[in-house]
């Protein structure tokens, strides 16, 4: 069946370093992917989209890489600061409508001083 | 704009009550999803709807959920009659065109315990 995986185990890093979260995804060529980032007690908010033909995009201090050979996205933050401390989603539409996301389950990242 | 806004924030039941959580989507947006959120499963798309319809309800668990869109800005899920393995946090979101890949916009979210 269709799957996205993150890695469940908590990311702890020093501040200043650069902290790189994976996203794989099997049996599926989505269209584009995008990453979310969650405060606890809070709603998921959109950080940056991807699509297939796109190798990398950018964002201030945020970066996306989108492999459709590996299926894999990685989502860099550098000069990562403790502000920067969340759950990070990785999200794709893996049925071609354009719509329906399905959610990775995150990857907990801990920006230390 | 204000956002999406979910009521009500908070909702402690006993089982086999009926639950109605309510959404307002960000005005002019005509998608408008609701998720469910648990540490086990994860973000999981129950039912989404476009200009006012509903498209895919493949994700609601069983009959006992229900989920309506009367007008372009309210909608409601409904869980009748609730079970302790309801417990979870109810997300609604909204979208902007009928493209592919639009951003979500996700409201705060409604925290359920069914006791």
């Amino acid at each position: 069946s269709q799957k996205i995986e993150q890695n469940s185990e908590a990311l702890n890093i020093q501040e200043g370093k650069t902290a790189t979260l994976t996203c794989n995804y099997t049996n599926y060529s989505p269209a584009y992917l995008q990453w979310y980032r969650q405060d606890p007690g809070r709603g998921p908010v959109f950080l940056l989209l991807i699509r297939e033909n796109e190798k990398e995009k950018r964002k201030e201090r945020l970066k996306v890489t989108f492999d459709t050979t590996l299926k894999q996205s990685l989502f860099h933050i550098t000069a990562s600061q403790p502000a920067d401390s969340a759950t990070y989603l990785c999200a794709l539409d893996l049925t071609g409508g354009g719509n329906k996301l399905t959610f990775g389950t995150g990857t907990q990242l801990k920006v230390e001083l | 704009d204000a956002g999406v806004i979910q009521s009500p924030r908070h909702e402690v039941t006993e089982m086999g009550q009926e639950v109605t959580l309510r959404c307002k989507p960000i005005s002019g947006h005509d998608y408008l999803f609701w998720y469910r959120q648990t540490m086990m499963r994860g973000l999981e798309l129950l039912i989404y709807f476009n200009n006012n319809v509903p498209i895919d309800d493949s994700g609601m668990p069983e009959d006992r959920f229900s989920a309506k869109m009367p007008n372009a800005s309210f909608s409601t899920l409904k869980i009748q009659p609730s079970e302790p393995r309801d417990s979870a946090v109810y997300f609604c979101a909204s979208s902007g065109t009928s493209g592919e890949g639009d951003t979500q916009y996700f409201g705060p979210g409604t925290r359920l315990t069914v006791l």
